[in-house]
């Protein structure tokens, strides 16, 4: 059976430090993988998606980066965070189309 | 631009009435809609979906109508229980390519009365 994985649960780190989110899955191969963030109040915001390995889009223009370095990891990085990027962040996947599985969550507070 | 939209953040019920959670979208080329529930602190989960060539789709207590020449889709929960209390988002995908992006409305809060 498919499992996807993300860590940290949570995460609290200075403004100005860099930041490093991993996601895997497993049981599965050529996922298509996507990186979420529901802000204080908001709904969900799509950050990136990747279909595979280094083919990443990103959907918002920010502070945050994303790499697929293997066919079933997704990193969400940042060289500075700002309050801004405050926010539970979500990794998800899905076969192809259809609907996602998502991680756990990262909760991510910029202090 | 928000092509998903759900104008209710909040919904109270009481335990064992209906529910009824709504969803507006703009974008005529969607034709898959989903819904998710999420708890505090976890990742959503799927709930119930319908393709755009259907009108409605029944799973025990969650129906989900979809009306395409209002562009609106809602989610029933007959009767709603104590444990129904969460965010429910819609979300919406697009026809063709295969990046099976979502996306998501805003979420309405439910929550259910014992």
């Amino acid at each position: 059976s498919q499992t996807i994985h993300q860590w940290p649960a949570t995460l609290v780190q200075p403004v100005g430090s860099p930041l490093s989110l991993e996601c895997t899955v497993e049981g599965t191969s050529n996922p298509n993988l996507y990186w979420y963030r529901q802000a204080a109040g908001r709904g969900l915001q799509l950050l990136f998606y990747s279909v595979g390995i280094g083919q990443i889009s990103s959907e918002v223009p920010q502070n945050l980066s994303a790499s697929r370095p293997q066919d079933r990891q997704f990193i969400l990085s940042s060289k500075k965070l700002l309050l801004s990027d405050s926010g539970f962040y979500l990794c998800a996947w899905t076969p192809g189309r259809g609907g996602y599985t998502f991680g756990s969550g990262t909760r991510l507070t910029v202090v | 631009d928000q092509q998903v939209k759900q104008n209710s953040p909040s919904l109270s019920v009481q335990e064992g009435r209906i529910s009824i959670l709504n969803c507006d979208y703009t974008n005529s080329m969607f034709d898959y809609f989903l819904w998710y529930k999420k708890y505090p602190a976890e990742g959503p989960t799927f709930l119930i979906s319908i393709s755009s060539i259907k009108d409605k789709n029944e799973d025990g207590r969650f129906t989900v109508f979809l009306n395409k020449s209002a562009k609106h889709l809602s989610l029933h929960i007959v009767p709603s229980q104590p444990g129904d209390s969460a965010v429910y988002f819609c979300a919406a995908s697009l026809i063709g390519g295969n990046t099976g992006k979502l996306i998501f409305g805003q979420g309405t809060t439910l929550q259910v009365k014992p």
